[in-house]
């Protein structure tokens, strides 16, 4: 079964840092790109940052030099380091699979989330 | 970056036909996909690419797209269709490396 499972969300504080992991199975997160994407309370998704199969990786402008995004490939996880959190970072993660095809992209698979609240 | 515009909110009675719509730049260069949200769980592909269904939904999800303007049409609508409704796209305004998405349409089957 294609599978994505979050891990590692919770409390932190301001300033402070998080990694988030997500376990892939049924494929291989290396063959594809794979995304964040989160989403505040209440309110809509956001696209957070991308890793290429050939491992090139792009950010949102609101968490470019605070975010990193990796792989590892023998484990097929997707991670993501958050540093420099902010309250406004405060949303559910989740990681999904990206697809492209003629003029389309998708993401088709994702996972149930992870929530990540930042606060003192 | 571009945007991509929804309308907040839409509603349908039961059994009807109803048309979300979204609106971006980007739409000018690349096909809208479309996600359902239900409360507390994860968004689901539902529509991609010119029209196609990911294995699983009902063939009453279809899309279409016209200049700028993506839609997701939901024919004979069915109360599990209640949901919110977003789409997405590569972002056309940069390197087209990054994606955006809709604000989200809240539907409400009555």
């Amino acid at each position: 079964e294609v599978q994505l499972v979050e891990s590692g969300g919770g409390l932190v504080q301001p300033g402070g840092s998080l990694r988030l992991s997500c376990a892939a199975s049924g494929f291989t997160v290396s063959s594809n790109y794979m995304s964040w994407v989160r989403q505040a309370p209440g309110k809509g998704l956001e696209w957070v940052s991308v890793i290429y199969s050939g491992g090139s990786t792009y950010y949102a402008d609101s968490v470019k030099g605070r975010f990193t995004i990796s792989r590892h490939n023998s484990k097929n996880t997707l991670y993501l380091q958050m540093n420099s959190l902010r309250a406004e970072d405060t949303a559910v993660y989740y990681c999904a699979r990206g697809e492209d095809g003629y003029n389309y992209s998708a993401f088709d698979i994702w996972g149930q989330g992870t929530m990540v609240t930042v606060s003192s | 970056s571009s945007e991509l515009t929804q309308d907040p909110a839409v509603s349908v009675a039961l059994g009807q036909t109803v048309r979300i719509t979204c609106q971006g730049d980007s739409l000018r260069s690349y096909y809208a996909s479309w996600y359902q949200q239900k409360p507390g769980q994860a968004p689901v592909l539902v529509i991609y690419g010119k029209n196609n269904r990911p294995s699983g939904i009902p063939d009453r999800f279809s899309g279409s797209s016209s200049g700028n303007t993506a839609s997701l049409t939901i024919t004979g609508a069915q109360a599990e269709d209640e949901a919110d409704y977003y789409c997405n796209s590569r972002d056309s305004s940069g390197n087209h490396l990054n994606w955006v998405f809709g604000g989200g349409t809240k539907l409400t089957v009555l």
